[in-house]
C-alpha cells in the first residue's frame, strides 16, 4: 500500500507566477484535503475534494483552485503568486468509512515547499 | 466553528521525564480531537485520534491523550520522553458527526526539546 506522494518536493518561483501542486492519494482514498503550512504555524485548510468535488474550502481567495481526477490524485493550482504564498503545502487523503467524513484519519504527504521571490 | 489553542510554543524536557503537552480546544458541535506530529522536512503523522467513546486514548510511540470535557482540554502526555520524540506536535479538531465537515483545524503547534 502506497502512501500519500506530494510533488515537486520544492518548487522556487516568483511573484506573479502560476504554480501546480501534485497529490497522489493513499490508495483506495477518494477524498484529499489541501493545507498551507507557513513557517512557525499550524497547518491551514485550503480546500477538500470527494470524489471529484469540492467539498469544503477555507478562506483563501479564488486565485487557489484545485482538481481532483478520476483516480482520486489532486492538484493545487495558485495563480498571480504573492510572497505570502511561500509556504510548506500539505495534501492529505482519506475514506470515509461511513456517512461521518469527520472521524476519518487523514493521510498526510511530506508537502512541497514553495517559494515565492 | 472550532479553534485550539496549544499553550507553549516551545517546550523542553529532560531524556526519561514526562512530558506534557497542553491543548485546549473551542468547538460549537461535539469534537472530534486528534494529535499530530511533524518531524523536520516531513509530513504530519497521527499520533492518537478521539472521537466517542473512552476519554483516554492511547497512541503510538507510548503517548495518550484524555478528553476532558468540562476543560475543553486534550493535553498530551508521555510518562518517559525519548530523544526521537523531539519534533513539533499539533492538536486539531474538526467539526463532529457532520457529513462533509472533515476540515481540520489545527493549533500553531508545539516544538518539544529532549535535553540528553
Amino acid at each position: 500500500e502506497t502512501g500519500v506522494t506530494q510533488s515537486p518536493t520544492h518548487l522556487i518561483k516568483t511573484r506573479g507566477q502560476q504554480v501546480t501542486l501534485r497529490c497522489s492519494s493513499q490508495s483506495g482514498h477518494n477524498t484529499v484535503s489541501w493545507y498551507q503550512q507557513a513557517l512557525g504555524q499550524g497547518p491551514q485548510f485550503i480546500f477538500q475534494y470527494y470524489r471529484e468535488e469540492e467539498n469544503g474550502r477555507g478562506n483563501f481567495p479564488p486565485r487557489f483552485s484545485g482538481l481532483q481526477f478520476p483516480n482520486y490524485s489532486s492538484e493545487l493550482n495558485v495563480n498571480a503568486l504573492e510572497l505570502d504564498d511561500s509556504a510548506l503545502y500539505l495534501c492529505a487523503s482519506s475514506s470515509p468509512s461511513d456517512r461521518s467524513l469527520a472521524k476519518n484519519i487523514q493521510y498526510f504527504g511530506a508537502g512541497t515547499r514553495l517559494s515565492v521571490l | 466553528a472550532q479553534s485550539v489553542t496549544q499553550l507553549g510554543s516551545h517546550v523542553s524536557v529532560s531524556e526519561g521525564a514526562l512530558v506534557l503537552l497542553r491543548c485546549n480546544y473551542s468547538s460549537s458541535v461535539p469534537p472530534y480531537l486528534f494529535w499530530y506530529v511533524q518531524y523536520p522536512n516531513q509530513g504530519l503523522q497521527l499520533l492518537l485520534k478521539y472521537t466517542t467513546g473512552a476519554t483516554l486514548v492511547k497512541g503510538i510511540n507510548g503517548f495518550e491523550a484524555e478528553f476532558k470535557k468540562s476543560e475543553t482540554s486534550f493535553h498530551l502526555t508521555k510518562p518517559s520522553a525519548h530523544m526521537s520524540d523531539a519534533a513539533e506536535y499539533f492538536c486539531a479538531v474538526t467539526g463532529g458527526r457532520a457529513f462533509g465537515n472533515e476540515k481540520l483545524t489545527f493549533g500553531t503547534g508545539t516544538r518539544l526539546t529532549i535535553i540528553p
